[in-house]
C-alpha cells in the first residue's frame, strides 16, 4: 500500500537553529516524491521535488531509498519558514498526489 | 492571468442542503483535482478527473459528486449524504507528466450550521 508519514505534527525551532522535517513513504514502485508549502492566508504551493535536486529558498530534500525516506533540511531557519508542510508522493503518470499529514513549523525570534 | 480560481471562498450551509463549489483552470491542464484538507489528517483526495466526461473516485469519494464537461471546469457537489461536511476544500490541477507536481487554487471553507 502506498503511503506517506510525517511523524511530526508540530515543529518549533529558534531563528538561524537547524530544521528537518521528516517524510517516510511506502510505493512499490519508483518514487517521486514533493515537498509542498503553505504559508498563512495563502494557497499551497510546490516547494521542491526530489528529481531536480534543487534548493529552494534555501531547503534541500534528498531521496533515500534505502530508507524509504525523503526529510527536508535547511540548515538556519527564518521567521518567514513558519508554515505548515507537506510531503507528497507521486501515484501515477498524470500526477495525482497522496499527501502527509503535514507538519507545522514555527519559527521563533 | 493564468491559474486555478475556486468559487466561493467561504459557504455556509444548513444540513440536508446540497452545495456546489465552483474550480475553473486556464492552464489547459488535462488533469484536475478535489482535495479534502482536515486538520492533522493532512489532504485526503476525494475525486479527479484525467479528461473531459470522465473522473474517478478518490479515497473519500462518499457523498460527494463531481462532472467534467469542459476541460476547463471540475465542480464539486457535497451532498446531504456527506456525513461532515464542514472543511477546507482545495482543487488543483495537473498537465499530463511523467514528473509534475500539483497547482492549487485558494480553497473553498464550507460551515455547515
Amino acid at each position: 500500500a502506498q503511503r506517506v508519514t510525517q511523524p511530526e505534527k508540530l515543529l518549533s525551532v529558534f531563528k538561524g537553529a537547524p530544521v528537518e522535517l521528516k517524510c517516510n513513504y511506502s510505493y512499490s514502485g519508483s518514487p517521486e516524491l514533493f515537498w509542498y508549502v503553505q504559508y498563512s492566508r495563502q494557497r499551497l504551493q510546490l516547494l521542491l521535488r526530489h528529481i531536480s535536486r534543487e534548493s529552494i529558498k534555501g531547503f534541500t530534500a534528498d531521496l533515500n531509498k534505502g530508507e524509504t525516506s525523503f526529510h527536508l533540511k535547511k540548515p538556519f531557519a527564518q521567521e518567514e519558514d513558519s508554515a505548515m508542510y507537506y510531503c507528497a508522493l507521486q501515484t501515477d503518470s498524470w500526477g495525482k498526489l497522496q499527501f502527509g499529514a503535514g507538519t507545522q513549523v514555527v519559527v521563533t525570534p | 492571468d493564468g491559474g486555478i480560481t475556486q468559487s466561493p471562498k467561504y459557504l455556509f450551509r444548513k444540513e440536508g442542503q446540497n452545495v456546489t463549489l465552483s474550480c475553473e483552470q486556464n492552464l489547459n491542464h488535462d488533469a484536475m483535482y478535489w482535495y479534502r484538507q482536515d486538520p492533522g489528517q493532512g489532504l485526503r483526495l476525494i475525486y479527479y478527473s484525467q479528461i473531459v466526461n470522465d473522473f474517478q473516485k478518490g479515497d473519500i469519494a462518499e457523498g460527494y459528486s463531481v462532472s467534467r464537461e469542459k476541460k476547463e471546469s471540475f465542480p464539486l457537489t457535497v451532498t446531504s449524504a456527506q456525513k461532515n461536511p464542514t472543511a477546507f476544500y482545495l482543487c488543483a490541477s495537473s498537465p499530463r507528466a511523467k514528473v509534475g507536481g500539483l497547482f492549487f487554487g485558494e480553497g473553498s471553507r464550507l460551515t455547515v450550521l
